[in-house]
Parts: C-alpha cells; sequence; structure tokens
C-alpha cells in the first residue's frame, strides 16, 4: 500500500524554525517527485513547493520562497521541508504528496504547524 | 503567475441531483487540470487529471470537461457521499496554484 506519513509539526514561536518529515513506504521514492502543501484553518489549499526525483530541480510559491528549503533522502525514502522565520500565517496542516506530471496523486494525513507566541 | 476562480464558492443539493462546478483560469492552461475532493478532517484525493481522465478507482458520475481557460467538474447523481469541498489545480506552470473551492452541502 502506498503510504505518506508526515510528521515534525507542532507549536513555535514567530521567527522560530521548524523541519517537516515525510515517509514514504509502498513505492519506489526515488521514482517519484514530490510536493508540499500546506491549509490554513478553514481556507483553501495552498501549493508550496515542488522537488524531482533527484532533488535537481525545485520549485517554491512566492510566499516562502527564501524560508523554506524542501529536500529528500531518498535511501531514507524521506520528503523534507525545513521552515525558518516562521509566521503566524505559516499555520496550517502541512500535507506531502507524490506527484505525477505535477499533479499531486497520494497525500499524506497532514501535520499540523501552529505558530504562535 | 496563473490565477484560478471557482464558481460557485458554494452550492447546496440534493441526493441524486446533476452538479455542475466551474473553474477559470487567468490564463491558457490548454488540459492541465486536475480536481481533487476533500471531506472535513481529511487529505484531499485526485479525482479528476488533464481535465477528464478519471483517476483509478473515482466512480463514473464524476467527470471532468473544458479546454484553454474553462473547466467543468460535472457529478451525473449526487451521492450522500458526495458531500465535500472541491478544488481545480492547474500543473500547466509553476507555480501550481489551486481554485479556492467549492462546498457542495446537502440541501
Amino acid at each position: 500500500e502506498v503510504q505518506l506519513v508526515e510528521s515534525g509539526g507542532g507549536l513555535v514561536q514567530p521567527g522560530g524554525s521548524l523541519r517537516l518529515s515525510c515517509a514514504a513506504s509502498g513505492f519506489t521514492f526515488s521514482g517519484s517527485g514530490m510536493h508540499w502543501v500546506r491549509q490554513a484553518p478553514g481556507k483553501g489549499l495552498e501549493w508550496l513547493s515542488y522537488i524531482s526525483t533527484s532533488g535537481a530541480i525545485i520549485y517554491y510559491a512566492d510566499s516562502v520562497k527564501g524560508r523554506f528549503t524542501i529536500s529528500r533522502d531518498n535511501g531514507k525514502s524521506s520528503l523534507y521541508l525545513q521552515m525558518n522565520s516562521l509566521r503566524d500565517e505559516d499555520t496550517a496542516v502541512y500535507y506531502c504528496a507524490t506527484s505525477s506530471w505535477w499533479r499531486m496523486v497520494v497525500w499524506g494525513q497532514g501535520t499540523t504547524v501552529t505558530v504562535s507566541s | 503567475d496563473i490565477q484560478m476562480t471557482q464558481s460557485p464558492s458554494s452550492l447546496s443539493a440534493s441526493v441524486g441531483d446533476r452538479v455542475t462546478i466551474t473553474c477559470r483560469a487567468s490564463q491558457t492552461i490548454s488540459s492541465n487540470l486536475n480536481w481533487y475532493q476533500q471531506k472535513p478532517g481529511k487529505a484531499p484525493k485526485l479525482l479528476i487529471y488533464a481535465t477528464s481522465s478519471l483517476q483509478s478507482g473515482v466512480p463514473s458520475r464524476f467527470s471532468g470537461s473544458g479546454s484553454g481557460t474553462d473547466f467543468t467538474l460535472t457529478i451525473s447523481s449526487l451521492q450522500p457521499e458526495d458531500f465535500a469541498t472541491y478544488y481545480c489545480q492547474q500543473n500547466n506552470s509553476s507555480p501550481l496554484s489551486f481554485g479556492g473551492g467549492t462546498k457542495v452541502e446537502i440541501k
């Protein structure tokens, strides 16, 4: 069974940092591009970042460019999102998802990040 | 950047109704348009990709059409399990973007 499990969410103060992880299983992780997508409370979906199979191609939304860094470790079948300089508006549920032609096919269950003093 | 606009933002319908949701792109995206369904507290689920291709396991009452800038998701006969929020998403170019969502509620 294809499965993605996010972790690393929690409560952090404004200006702080957090690193999210996404553990993949049930498929060849190294063969799939990956996305991070978030959803603020009561709001819609916001695409954040994409990384190609090797990590050579990376894209970011303007809202997180320069603050967030996507990375992956194919040997560990894991995806990461390093989040720095966090703001109140970064409070959201963060999802990882597999990519096929830049569409999100399989999603994790999400991890909640709360930025608050 | 490409903006995606969905309408309506919400609708009320009854079981058995035909439901249509519209998505408009701010510039042409060819057929690079996907639809997702999200139920409360759950992750989104891919329903339709490339405008009209049904993702594996999705019931045939769901269909998609359109091209260029205007796209439609149709549910031919609404079922109780279809009450959810639906999002369109363009995968034509980065930054990728979603529509604001359409909440389908029970009348």
